[in-house]
């Protein structure tokens, strides 16, 4: 049973630049939150995903956005990338809205130059 | 506002030894309270999870308390491993409020990075 997995790795991009990080799911699970850790802090909340919908949201601009499959998978895109962005980005699966159990990714770090 | 505060923000222990890490929250309503275990550049891993009614909770050499009178938490490493040298996060989660359709908000501390060292 594969757990939560997430591409890529590691991304390099520039200032300005648009990048699409991806998540798939535990098996069995429908829903995936998306969290930015900066270097020695706690995750921060970004957005939750639904039944292919935008449910919960965390306090980001709109240059952040997501996008849930069909599948369960889900993107996480970033527009006009600042050197702030630069951040281990998380992706957690759980079953439901309502149940907080949930299983997080290995994470894809991202620098902004 | 809902916040969870860790300490110490760092801490250096011998192999072997005991430590307790220590969590406060002023999250409201209460629903739960998780510890997760975090290595570098990891995903986290959950550890313990704790309700109201419940004021321990123990995973191997993990134990976690919970005193929801005070709002506070600890978790106790006992006989600490090199292995253990990572950051460990407490997370408070809110039961959401009536008129919302979205699901549980869970509120995440900074963490306590942990070395054990030789």
């Amino acid at each position: 049973d594969a757990g939560v997995t997430q591409s890529p790795t590691h991304l390099i991009k520039t200032r300005g630049q648009q990048v699409t990080l991806r998540c798939s799911p535990k098996s069995g699970h429908d829903t995936v939150s998306w969290y930015q850790q900066a270097l020695g802090q706690g995750p921060q909340f970004i957005f939750q995903y639904y039944e292919e919908e935008e449910r919960q949201r965390g306090n980001f601009p709109d240059r952040f956005s997501g996008h849930q499959f069909p599948n369960y998978s889900s993107e996480l895109n970033v527009n006009a990338l600042l050197l702030g962005d630069s951040a281990l980005y998380l992706c957690a699966s759980s079953f439901g809205t309502w149940n907080n159990e949930q299983f997080f990714g290995p994470g894809t770090r991202l620098t902004v130059l | 506002k809902n916040q969870v505060e860790q300490s110490p923000q760092s801490l250096i222990i011998l192999e072997g030894k005991n430590c307790t890490l220590q969590c406060n929250y002023t999250v409201s309503p209460f629903s739960n309270l998780r510890w997760y275990k975090q290595d570098t550049g990891r995903g986290p891993v959950s550890l313990t999870i704790m309700t109201f009614s419940e004021n321990t909770k123990s995973n191997g050499r993990y134990t976690a308390t919970l005193d929801a009178d005070t709002k506070q938490s600890s978790l106790h490493i006992t006989a600490s491993q090199l292995s253990d040298s990572a950051s460990y996060i407490c997370v408070v989660s809110a039961i959401p409020s009536s008129n919302s359709n979205s699901g549980y908000a869970l509120n995440f501390g900074k963490g306590t990075s942990l070395l054990v060292t030789p």
